[in-house]
C-alpha cells in the first residue's frame, strides 16, 4: 500500500525565513509525486508534478525536488500569503494506478 | 468559471437523513474522482469513474455510499442513514488523461457535511 509520511506537521516563518518542507514516501512504482497547496475551507490547488529523481520544478518562492524516497519543498523568502497548508500525494501502480495518496500536510504560517 | 464545481457547498443533516452531492467536473475531462477529507488529514480516496464507468471503489466506501456518473458528465455521490462519522469535506476532482499520461487531478472547492 502507498504511504506518505510529511514532516513538520506545522512551521511558523517570518516573512523572508526560507525553510524546506519534507515528503516521504513509499509507492509501489511511481507515476507521479504531487504538491497541492490548500487554504482552510477550500480544495487543494495544483501546484507542482515530479515524475523522477533528480527532477526539479520552480513557481514564484516555491521549488519542488525530488529523490526516489522524498521530496522537498523549499520556499524562499515566503510572505503572509504563503500562508496555507501543503499536501504531497504519490501516484502508484497499486489498483488502476489513479488514484492519489496524501500525506496529512504541513500547516505552513509566514508573520510579518 | 471552467473550474471543478461542486454543490451544495455546507450540507447539515441529522442523523439517518440521506444526503446528495453534485460534482461539475472541468468540461473536456473524462476521469472524476471522489475523496474524502476530515479535520487535520490529507483527503481520502474513495471512488473514481473514467466516462460514466466507476472503476475503483475504496474500502472506505461502505454499502451506504453510493456515486454515479451518467452520461459521463456530472456526478453525485449519495449517502444513505447518514452517521455522526460521516461528518467530513468532500472532495471532488477531475483529470484529463488518454492511456498512461500525465494525469494531474484538478479539485472544486468541496462539500462540508455535518452530521448532528
Amino acid at each position: 500500500e502507498d504511504q506518505v509520511t510529511q514532516s513538520p506537521e506545522a512551521l511558523r516563518l517570518q516573512e523572508g525565513e526560507s525553510s524546506s518542507l519534507n515528503c516521504s514516501y513509499t509507492v509501489s512504482g511511481l507515476r507521479g509525486l504531487f504538491w497541492y497547496r490548500q487554504d482552510p475551507g477550500k480544495g487543494p490547488e495544483f501546484l507542482f508534478t515530479l515524475y523522477s529523481a533528480g527532477e526539479e520544478k520552480e513557481k514564484e518562492r516555491l521549488k519542488a525536488t525530488l529523490t526516489k524516497k522524498e521530496s522537498f519543498l523549499h520556499i524562499t523568502a515566503p510572505k503572509p500569503e504563503d500562508s496555507a497548508t501543503y499536501l504531497c500525494a504519490v501516484r502508484g501502480y497499486t489498483g488502476t494506478a489513479s488514484k492519489l495518496t496524501f500525506g496529512t500536510g504541513t500547516r505552513l504560517q509566514v508573520t510579518l | 468559471d471552467t473550474g471543478v464545481s461542486q454543490n451544495p457547498r455546507h450540507k447539515i443533516t441529522k442523523r439517518g437523513q440521506n444526503v446528495t452531492f453534485r460534482c461539475d467536473p472541468i468540461s473536456e475531462h473524462n476521469r472524476l474522482y471522489w475523496y474524502r477529507q476530515t479535520l487535520g488529514q490529507g483527503p481520502e480516496f474513495l471512488t473514481y469513474f473514467q466516462n460514466e464507468a466507476q472503476l475503483e471503489k475504496s474500502r472506505l466506501l461502505s454499502d451506504r455510499f453510493s456515486a454515479e456518473r451518467p452520461k459521463g458528465s456530472f456526478s453525485t455521490l449519495e449517502i444513505q442513514r447518514t452517521e455522526q462519522g460521516d461528518s467530513a469535506m468532500y472532495l471532488c476532482a477531475s483529470s484529463y488523461e488518454i492511456g498512461d499520461g500525465e494525469n494531474i487531478q484538478y479539485f472544486g472547492a468541496g462539500t462540508r457535511l455535518s452530521v448532528l
